[in-house]
This record gives structure tokens, C-alpha cells and sequence, in this order.
């Protein structure tokens, strides 16, 4: 069965500073994975998605993520953070089935001047 | 630009009532999805729909309901609601499953 587990409920950076979070997957077939932002009170959207093309995914706003499928990690990166990414991400894979997402819970970004 | 709306950002109600979720996208999708948020506990599936009058049980479906007469409506139904569905409900509409879903901005409900 399709599961995943975000690193890390909370994170806090300094403007500037690398933003990394974590995600790790497990899947029984090839996976196909995203990463959604929600600003608050609004609804989720989408930052980028892997679906089995190049391992490195460029995303909106700066951010990127590498699809390593030994480590079966899809982790979010930006090089410097701005006060604008506080927000909630949210990593996701495919069920098998292909119907839905399965979502991780969670990690809050704070971002600090 | 693709577009899902739900009838209200915010809503609050009485327990034991019946209360309408309402969702429409213009993206001409096959496939929409209820889900609901809690903080800690991400994103939940309710139920989702890949056609018109379809629908399939989700990961959370009970004490809930939906209806699908159009293919750009999909409505979640709280039959007799309770405090426990408090919660934030988001809907989502997608075309194939290697396409994007795209959510609305979703509705915070409050039952007393």
C-alpha cells in the first residue's frame, strides 16, 4: 500500500537561509509524487509533481525536489528562503489505483527576518 | 485559468442538522474528491467520484455522503451532523490520474 511520511511537523528558517523538507514515500508500483503549498486560509496548490520523467522536478516560486528512488525520498528544496514561503506543505503520492492522492500530514514552514 | 469553488468559506451548524457541501469546477474533469483537514492528521479522503452519478468510498467515509447529478457539481452531505465534523473540507477535481488535482479553497465548518 501507498504511504507517506513527512519529516518534521514544524520548520523554521531564516530569510535567506535553505529551505529543506523532508518526504519519504513507499509504493508498490512506480510512484508518481507531489508537493502541494497551502497558504493560510486558502486551499492547496500545487508547487510540483514527479511522474516517472527527469529525477530533478523544478517547481513554482524557486522550489525544486529530486525523486531518489533508493532512498525512496522525494524531499523539497529552495536555495533561500523568503518571508513569503511560511505557508504548509504537504507531500503526496498516487494510490495504486490511480483514483487519489494519499497525502502526508503535514509540515509548517516559519520563516524568520 | 482552472477554476474549483466551493459555496461557502465558511460555515457553522447545529448538531444534528443536515448540511450541503457544495463544489463546482469549469475544468471539465471526470474525477472530483472530498477530503477533510485536521491539523496533525493532513489530508483525509472522504469520497471521490470519476463520473457523473459514480462514486467511490474514500478512506473516511462514514457518518457522510455525496451526490454527483452534473459532471461539474459534486455536493458532500453531512446527514445528521456532529461536533466531530468540525473540520476544514476541501474539494478537488482532476482530469487523468497522471494530471494535476486542483483544490478549492476550501470550507471550515463548525458544528455546535
Amino acid at each position: 500500500a501507498q504511504s507517506v511520511t513527512q519529516l518534521g511537523s514544524h520548520v523554521s528558517v531564516s530569510e535567506g537561509a535553505l529551505v529543506l523538507l523532508r518526504c519519504n514515500y513507499s509504493s508498490s508500483v512506480p510512484p508518481y509524487l507531489f508537493w502541494y503549498v497551502q497558504y493560510p486560509n486558502q486551499g492547496l496548490q500545487l508547487l510540483l509533481k514527479y511522474t516517472s520523467a527527469a529525477t530533478l522536478v523544478k517547481g513554482i516560486n524557486g522550489f525544486e525536489a529530486e525523486f531518489k528512488k533508493s532512498e525512496t525520498s522525494f524531499h523539497l528544496t529552495k536555495p533561500s528562503a523568503h518571508m513569503s514561503d511560511a505557508a504548509e506543505y504537504f507531500c503526496a503520492v498516487r494510490n495504486q489505483a490511480g483514483t487519489a492522492l494519499i497525502f502526508g500530514k503535514g509540515t509548517t514552514l516559519s520563516v524568520s527576518s | 485559468d482552472v477554476k474549483v469553488t466551493q459555496s461557502s468559506r465558511y460555515l457553522v451548524k447545529r448538531t444534528g442538522e443536515k448540511v450541503f457541501l457544495e463544489c463546482v469546477q469549469d475544468m471539465d474533469h471526470e474525477n472530483m474528491f472530498w477530503y477533510r483537514q485536521d491539523p496533525g492528521l493532513g489530508l483525509r479522503l472522504i469520497y471521490f467520484s470519476y463520473d457523473v452519478k459514480m462514486k467511490e468510498k474514500g478512506d473516511i467515509p462514514e457518518g457522510y455522503s455525496v451526490s454527483r447529478e452534473k459532471k461539474e457539481r459534486f455536493s458532500l452531505i453531512l446527514e445528521s451532523a456532529s461536533t466531530n465534523q468540525t473540520s476544514m473540507y476541501l474539494c478537488a477535481g482532476r482530469g487523468q490520474p497522471q494530471e494535476t488535482q486542483y483544490f478549492g479553497p476550501g470550507t471550515r465548518l463548525l458544528v455546535l
